[in-house]
């Protein structure tokens, strides 16, 4: 089963909006990661935080994670036409176990 | 840029047949992954590798098996296709979990009829 859930499953807003989605998991993790992915693409890698830490940024993204309610949001600040895209929390499971399990995704669509 | 070449990114085939993905990379990452995609799903690991002939179970692995002789390919077998097996198939590479991302192939789209 998935370990990652997302909310919503789709978000619409206009461009220059800040988008936010959320993501909640199961079990003990060594690290989160976001992935983007556009419309028959494979997946990018976007931001990784680690489970000792409580935010991370790069560029617009702004990603937090919050271990003891096991989840996590990502958040796009002044959103632009081609940030529409698929968006994937996925989990890297405490314990060694080297595989990502990963969330339903969200879609993001940016209105022009 | 991973470098990873997934083959053949479309195919289509009939219930019953084999068929074999392959997964090249041209870095020598110790982890490569084989995941499926459908609607509703997400990705789902079926299986990965963490070295030469060295494999493990995802959480999708019935119907499917997986070989890699050398650091490079990472092959994905359907013995028998079926219709739930239509899907679209990507690779993945990476070093490890301390270390962190994955890099994707762009997929393989099978259609088993």
């Amino acid at each position: 089963s998935q370990q990652g859930e997302e909310d919503p499953q789709a978000l619409s807003i206009q461009e220059g909006e800040n988008a936010t989605m959320n993501c909640s998991y199961k079990t003990s993790i060594n690290n989160l990661q976001w992935y983007r992915q556009n419309s028959g693409r494979g997946l990018v890698h976007l931001i990784l935080i680690r489970s000792n830490e409580r935010e991370k940024h790069s560029g617009r993204l702004r990603v937090t994670l919050d271990t003891s309610k096991k989840s996590s949001s990502l958040l796009i600040t002044a959103s632009r036409a081609a940030d529409t895209a698929s968006y994937f929390c996925a989990t890297a499971p405490a314990g060694g176990a080297q595989k990502l399990v990963f969330g339903q995704g969200t879609r993001l669509t940016i209105n022009p | 840029d991973a470098g990873i070449t997934q083959s053949p990114r479309h195919k289509v085939t009939e219930t019953g047949t084999p068929v074999t993905l392959r997964c090249h990379q041209t870095e020598n990452h110790r982890y490569m992954y084989w995941y499926r995609q459908d609607p509703g799903h997400g990705l789902r690991l079926i299986h990965y590798s963490y070295g030469v002939k060295d494999t493990d179970k995802g959480e999708v692995s019935d119907g499917y098996s997986v070989s890699r002789s050398k650091t490079e390919d990472f092959l994905l077998t359907l013995e028998s296709a079926t219709s739930s097996q239509t899907s679209v198939y990507f690779c993945a590479n990476g070093q490890g979990y301390t270390t962190g991302e994955l890099f994707f192939g762009e997929g393989s789209r099978l259609t088993v009829l």
